[in-house]
């Protein structure tokens, strides 16, 4: 079956620095979802990436979708300690989304 | 906005006992899901419908079933609870992205 990889699986930054989270999958997807979960929370879907070599700009963040739509990441610029949270991202396939294990993100004041 | 209400954040039962968890939304979409969700394991796939009466298997269907009589109720079925279905249990709808209930913490003793 599909499957979804995302790394890192934890990133450690200090405030102001930039972070970068990477999807891959094993099979070209029909698109592919951003979401994010607070500490406590429930994932919360960010943006949905359809066009191979797509680029979406939200704020600070920018996200990417490969050419051969296997692979996608998600940056973001000057974190903040508002960005703290789990990022996932969700393969679409058929039976819907396969989702990433998710990158902690854990910033330091 | 979409609202997606769980019917209970904390549960906790015995093993062997059959327990029944409720999902709600409230946009008429056809599209219903639940997920677990397991440290170290991210977000995985139990069930999910595209229309009432309607049924797949998602990844890790063992030990569940599902309902769902109107479109908008989903419910989540453990016949007999055993010790490793203790964990987070989240529904979702979808139209384009997923919107996630708040969860259920199941815990079974």
């Amino acid at each position: 079956g599909q499957q979804v990889m995302q790394i890192p699986q934890y990133q450690h930054v200090q405030e102001g620095e930039d972070f970068t989270t990477y999807c891959n999958s094993s099979t070209t997807l029909s698109n592919i979802q951003w979401y994010k979960q607070r500490p406590g929370g429930h994932p919360v879907f960010l943006i949905q990436l359809v066009k191979s070599g797509e680029v979406k700009k939200q704020k600070r963040l920018t996200f990417q979708f490969g050419e051969a739509k296997k692979n996608s990441s998600l940056h973001i610029t000057a974190t903040q300690t508002t960005d703290v949270g789990t990022y996932f991202c969700g393969g679409g396939g058929a039976d819907g989304l396969t989702f990433g294990k998710g990158t902690h993100l854990i910033i330091q004041p | 906005d979409v609202k997606v209400t769980q019917s209970s954040r904390y549960l906790v039962k015995r093993t062997g006992e059959k327990v029944f968890l409720e999902c709600v939304q409230d946009m008429d979409h056809e599209n219903m899901f639940w997920y677990r969700q397991d440290p170290g394991l991210g977000l995985r796939l139990i069930y999910f419908s595209y229309d009432v009466k309607m049924k797949e298997k998602g990844d890790i269907p063992e030990g569940y079933s599902v309902s769902r009589e109107k479109k908008e109720r989903f419910s989540l079925i453990l016949e007999s609870a055993s010790t490793n279905q203790t964990s987070m249990y989240l529904c979702a709808s979808r139209f384009v992205g997923y919107t996630f209930g708040s969860g259920t913490r199941l815990t079974v003793v």
